[in-house]
C-alpha cells in the first residue's frame, strides 16, 4: 500500500515571494491534514478536510495561507506572501475518518529567507 | 485547551538497555492516543495507538500504556539498539478533534 506522498520534499524562497505544496493521501482515505511543525516543536494543525469540504481551519492564518481539496483526494497548501516564521516542515497525513489512526507524508522543508 | 507534555525532552541510553518515555495530557476525556518516530529531517511513523478503551498497546519491542484518569501514558522501549535514535512524539484527540501534540523526547541509543 502507497503511503502518503508529497512534493517538493525542500523549497527555499525569499519572503514576499508565493510557494505552493502538493499532498496526495493514501487512496480511500476520506480524511487530509496539513500540519506546520516548527523545529523543536510537535506538528501544529493548520486545516482538516473530510472528503473536500473543511472541517477545522481555525488554526490557519487565513490571510495568508489556502488550501484546496478538490474531488476529495489530492490537496494543495499555499503561502501566498511568506514571511520569514513561515520557515518549518508542511506535514500532510491522512486517515480513513476523523477517529481514525492518521499516517503522515514525509514532509516540505521550506525556507524562508 | 488540551496540552501534551513529554518528559524527558532528551535522553541518551547505552544499547541494549530498556527505557520509558513519558506523556502527559491536560483534558482526561480523550478519544485517541497515538505515539509517533520522526527520524530526522523525515515525516512520521506512526507506532502504536491506544483507543480510550484500551490500557495499554504492543508491537514488537514497544510496548504503550495508557491511565485516562490520570492523564498519562508512557511507552516502553525493551532492549534499546542503536537504529531507534529518533524523536518519539505522543498526540491525543478528543472524538473528532485534532491531534494535539507534545514536543517530543530525542532518543540517542548509543553503541
Amino acid at each position: 500500500e502507497a503511503g502518503v506522498a508529497q512534493s517538493p520534499r525542500y523549497k527555499i524562497i525569499e519572503k514576499r515571494q508565493s510557494v505552493a505544496f502538493w499532498c496526495n493521501p493514501i487512496s480511500g482515505h476520506a480524511t487530509l491534514y496539513w500540519y506546520q511543525q516548527i523545529l523543536g516543536q510537535g506538528p501544529k494543525l493548520l486545516i482538516q478536510f473530510q472528503n473536500n469540504g473543511v472541517v477545522d481551519d481555525s488554526q490557519l492564518p487565513k490571510d495568508r495561507f489556502s488550501a484546496e481539496r478538490l474531488k476529495g483526494v489530492d490537496s494543495t497548501l499555499k503561502i501566498q506572501p511568506a514571511k520569514l516564521e513561515d520557515s518549518a516542515v508542511y506535514l500532510c497525513a491522512s486517515s480513513l475518518g476523523q477517529q481514525n489512526e492518521q499516517f503522515f507524508g514525509p514532509g516540505t522543508r521550506l525556507t524562508v529567507l | 485547551k488540551q496540552e501534551v507534555t513529554q518528559i524527558p525532552a532528551a535522553l541518551s541510553v547505552p544499547e541494549g538497555e530498556n527505557l520509558v518515555l513519558n506523556c502527559s495530557f491536560t483534558d482526561s476525556a480523550i478519544y485517541n492516543l497515538q505515539w509517533f518516530r520522526q527520524d530526522p529531517g523525515k515525516g512520521l511513523t506512526s507506532l502504536l495507538l491506544i483507543q480510550s478503551s484500551q490500557r495499554e498497546q504492543t508491537s514488537g519491542r514497544l510496548n504503550a500504556s495508557l491511565d485516562k484518569s490520570s492523564g498519562r501514558s508512557t511507552l516502553y522501549i525493551a532492549a534499546s539498539q542503536p537504529g531507534d535514535s529518533a524523536t518519539y512524539l505522543c498526540a491525543v484527540n478528543k472524538g473528532n478533534t485534532p491531534l494535539v501534540f507534545g514536543k517530543g523526547t530525542r532518543l540517542s541509543v548509543i553503541a
